[in-house]
Parts: structure tokens; sequence; C-alpha cells
């Protein structure tokens, strides 16, 4: 079954440093989300991403974010000057429409741990 | 503000038994809404989605209604197995081109043998 893969499964950065997470979503699906639970919380939305371009984005996602499909496979989250709050797992989603209703297929996640 | 509230304690039943796990959502009018397995440190896992026009959908042992006058989604698991032991989160979506999904709290399931 095609699957959503996330790189790396922890990491650990200090506080003020940028931070990459990288995800590769299913090969035909069209959309593409971030999103990210602090433990024991929700999971939470934080960015949408379809036909390059962001979609919708909460209020979350502000200026330390940034969203990149770099090329047509990879699509990435990038954390500016990381807080200790940024702590969770960030997980990736992709889906064929969100229109429609599709089932999202999730990655397994990222933990990241800001000290 | 939207508010989406799912059984609150953890919920404990006997192997073979019906599960049925509630989600009750306020000030939202979902286009769908779907219903997810999250394990220990692991990514939500889809299960079954129910757009706002429908009232029941089946999928093996998996039941899941929906009733917008209610505000409310019931999800069943019939002939429960401790495999079936997860956490289970629904997902309310507007339809709209963002495909932003709004999550519960999750409500933790344990099948005992």
């Amino acid at each position: 079954e095609p699957e959503v893969t996330q790189t790396p499964s922890h990491q650990v950065t200090q506080m003020g440093q940028e931070v990459i997470l990288r995800c590769v979503p299913i090969s035909n699906h069209l959309y593409f989300y971030w999103y990210r639970q602090i433990l024991g919380q929700k999971v939470e939305f934080l960015v949408s991403f379809y036909n390059n371009e962001i979609s919708e984005k909460s209020e979350i996602f502000d200026d330390q974010f940034s969203v990149e499909r770099p090329d047509g496979s990879n699509f990435t989250l990038k954390i500016r000057s990381t807080k200790l709050e940024d702590s969770a797992m960030y997980f990736c989603a992709s889906s064929e429409d969100s229109l429609e209703g599709y089932g999202y297929t999730f990655g397994s996640g990222t933990r990241l741990t800001v000290v | 503000s939207q508010k989406i509230e799912q059984n609150s304690e953890a919920l404990n039943i006997q192997e073979g038994k019906t599960a049925t796990l509630t989600c009750n959502y306020t000030n939202y009018s979902p286009a769908y809404l779907q219903w997810y397995r999250q394990d220990p440190g692991r990514g939500p896992v889809f299960l079954l989605l129910i757009r706002e026009n429908e009232k029941e959908k089946r999928k093996e042992r998996l039941k899941v209604t929906f009733d917008t006058t209610l505000k409310q989604s019931l999800f069943h698991i019939t002939a429960s197995q401790p495999a079936d032991s997860a956490t289970y989160l629904c997902a309310l979506g507007s339809g709209n081109q963002g495909g932003k999904l709004i999550f519960g709290q999750g409500t933790e399931l344990s099948v005992k043998p």
C-alpha cells in the first residue's frame, strides 16, 4: 500500500536554529498538508498546499514557517528560529482531493525536540 | 468558535462486544466527517469518511453514523478485538479548496481479552 514517508523520524535542535522536515507524499496525490501534535494534545492543522502554492494556513503558520515542493516528489516544512514550544510531532499528509473529501494518508511523523 | 468533543473518558470494553464512540461538534457545518485510528507515536490512519448528505457508512466491522441536526457522529466497532485498542480521532472538513481538517482530542479504546 502506498505510504507517505517522513524524514527524519526524530530531530533534536537548539533553540533559535532552523530545521527542515521532509516528506515524500503519495505520487498521484495532489494535495499536501502539514499537521502537528503537541504531546497529549489534538492534531492541529498547519498548512495545505496545492498546485505549488499554499491553499490554506492556520494562525500557527506564521512567518516562522514555510513550505516548499522543491522537486516532483519532496514536500518540506522549514521552521526558522525554533522555539521551545515548537516541540511536537509533525505529520505530513497527502490526499487525492480536498473538495470531495477523500481520506488523508498521514506519514509516521517527525518528532521535533527543541532544547 | 468551532468545537469538537469526543468521549472524554477512555473506553474499556470486553472482546467481542461493540464499542461506540461519540463525536459532537458545535459552531460548524462540515461537508464531511472522517474517523482515524492513531497508535502511540504514529500518524493517524484513515478509517471511514461520511458526507453531510449521508446517514450511515459501513466498512467491515466498522459503522459510522452522521446526524447533522444533532451535530453528532457515532462510530461503532462490532465484534471488537484486542488489536482494535488505540485512540480514535474524528475530524471535520469543510470541503473547501484548502482541505483543512479539524480534529477532536480522540477517545482511547481498550479492548480486553
